[in-house]
C-alpha cells in the first residue's frame, strides 16, 4: 500500500502557470495520472503514464514525475481550469490509488 | 462512442440493501475491466474495486472487502454494486469507471455520470 499526498490547494492568477504536487515514497518508479473534476461531474483523465494527454485535453496541461514528486502544471490557467484535481496510481497488488486531492482557485 | 450509465439517486434507510447499476455500451463489454469509486460529501475519491465482466474475476481495495459486493451481468452489459446493509456512512456519490492499460499504467479513462446515494433515518 503506498499513499500520495497534494496541497489541499493551489491559486494561481489568470494567465499564469500553476503547479500541482504529488509526492510519495519513489513514486518516480510509478506511472502518475491526473483526473480534473468540476464540481457536480465526474472526474475527467487528463494525464496518464506522467505526461501523456488524451485527445481532447489542451497541451496546456501538462505532467512530469521523478524521484518523489510527480507535477501537473497547468500553463496560461483559464477561469475552466477551477476544479478538483486528483493524482492517481495503479499497482496490481494494491490496486488504484488516488492523492488527496487539491483544489485550484482562480485569483 | 464509449458510454457508461448509472442508475438514478437513491435514499435508503438504515440496514437496508442497495444494487446499484452502470451499463455501458460502445465497446466490447467483456474485454475490459470495470471499477467502483466512492466520493463521500466534500472529500476525495477512494478505489472501491474493480471486476472483469468476461470471466467476474474482482478484486477489492482492502478498505472496503466484505463492505460491498461487485458483480456483473453480460446479457446486459452492466455492473453492479451492491451493500447488504447499509449504514449512515455510506453516503455519497459512487462512480463506475472503465479500467484501461497502457502498457504498464492503468487508470480509468471513461466514467459514469455517478449515482448518489443517501442512508438517512
Amino acid at each position: 500500500s503506498f499513499d500520495l499526498a497534494q496541497p489541499p490547494s493551489v491559486s494561481v492568477s489568470p494567465g499564469q502557470a500553476a503547479s500541482i504536487t504529488c509526492s510519495g515514497d519513489r513514486l518516480g518508479h510509478k506511472y502518475i495520472s491526473w483526473y480534473q473534476q468540476r464540481p457536480g461531474q465526474p472526474p475527467v483523465l487528463v494525464i496518464y503514464q506522467d505526461d501523456k494527454r488524451p485527445s481532447g485535453i489542451p497541451e496546456r496541461f501538462s505532467g512530469s514525475n521523478s524521484g518523489n514528486t510527480a507535477t501537473l502544471t497547468i500553463s496560461g490557467a483559464q477561469a475552466l481550469d477551477e476544479a478538483d484535481y486528483y493524482c492517481h496510481a495503479w499497482d496490481s497488488t494494491t490496486g488504484h490509488v488516488f492523492g488527496s486531492g487539491t483544489s485550484v482557485t482562480l485569483l | 462512442e464509449v458510454q457508461l450509465v448509472q442508475s438514478g439517486a437513491e435514499v435508503k434507510k438504515p440496514g437496508e440493501s442497495l444494487k446499484i447499476s452502470c451499463q455501458a455500451s460502445g465497446y466490447t463489454f467483456t474485454n475490459d475491466w470495470i471499477g467502483w469509486v466512492r466520493q463521500m460529501p466534500g472529500k476525495g475519491l477512494e478505489y472501491l474495486g474493480i471486476i472483469f465482466p468476461g470471466g467476474s474475476e474482482t478484486r477489492y481495495s482492502p478498505s472496503f472487502r466484505g463492505l460491498v459486493t461487485i458483480s456483473v451481468d453480460k446479457s446486459t452489459s452492466s455492473t453492479y454494486l451492491q451493500w447488504r446493509s447499509l449504514k449512515a456512512s455510506d453516503t455519497a456519490i459512487y462512480y463506475c469507471a472503465r479500467h484501461e492499460c497502457s502498457g504498464i499504467d492503468c487508470f480509468f479513462k471513461y466514467w459514469g455520470q455517478g449515482t448518489l446515494v443517501t442512508v438517512s433515518a
